[in-house]
């Protein structure tokens, strides 16, 4: 069993709607969990950062963790085509330097 | 005023050949770290370091060497490149560990 397990998708939905992406884990040791946002052929964005259970919303942006079930989500209001990229979950134990443990991520399509 | 930056965008190389990568972080961060991104798409932690101490190594053959010249520098040296090494190569920087920061990365490609 992977430690991060993300659907690759592609997701394609219209422009407006609301969009759902998820991930679930397996190591209960994960405190901290990102939503990274990736354009093709440029570097991870760091869009979301949650810290334990709970919501955080940032703009059209909604992270959602539920560490009871293992299982984390972004949501995005009102999508846009510039929305469509690829979407990377990360979480970590904690602070120090370790790595972040990623997502394969999820391709985001989204239809004018 | 770039955050994270590395050089050279791409590399283009024979098997065999040594190379390095360089990253700089402007973000005044206190632990800089390589990713590699594989065909598949998928980032894996490579090395870390917190004030030019190697915190972490995950599994890479030692073919692969990070070195800190300063905090805000953390530089890849590989030697005796493979075909299995062409990826995407990205350096990140955080303070504190959660947060990290990406630089827009480095394709190599090994002929």
């Amino acid at each position: 069993q992977k430690e991060v397990e993300q659907d690759p998708g592609p997701l394609s939905v219209p422009e407006g709607a609301i969009v759902s992406l998820n991930c679930t884990y397996s190591n209960s040791a994960f405190q901290y969990f990102m939503w990274y946002r990736q354009y093709s052929r440029k570097g991870p964005e760091l869009l979301m950062y949650t810290y334990s259970s709970g919501n955080k919303e940032d703009g059209r942006f909604t992270a959602q963790v539920d560490k009871s079930s293992k299982y984390i989500s972004l949501f995005i209001r009102d999508s846009q085509p510039s929305d469509s990229a690829t979407y990377l979950c990360a979480m970590i134990t904690g602070g120090g330097a370790d790595g972040l443990t990623f997502g394969k991520g999820t391709h985001l399509i989204i239809q004018p | 005023d770039t955050a994270v930056s590395q050089t050279p965008k791409y590399l283009v190389t024979q098997m065999g050949n040594d190379k390095s990568i360089k990253c700089e972080q402007n973000l005044g961060h206190d632990t800089m770290y390589w990713y590699k991104q594989d065909s598949k798409k998928f980032l894996k932690i490579m090395f870390s370091y917190n004030n030019k101490e190697l915190i972490i190594n995950e599994t890479v053959p030692n073919r692969f060497s990070p070195k800190s010249p300063d905090k805000a520098h953390l530089n890849l040296h590989i030697n005796s490149l493979e075909l299995g090494d062409s990826a995407v190569y990205f350096c990140a920087s955080s303070h504190g560990g959660e947060t990290q920061y990406f630089g827009p990365g480095t394709r190599l490609l090994v002929l």
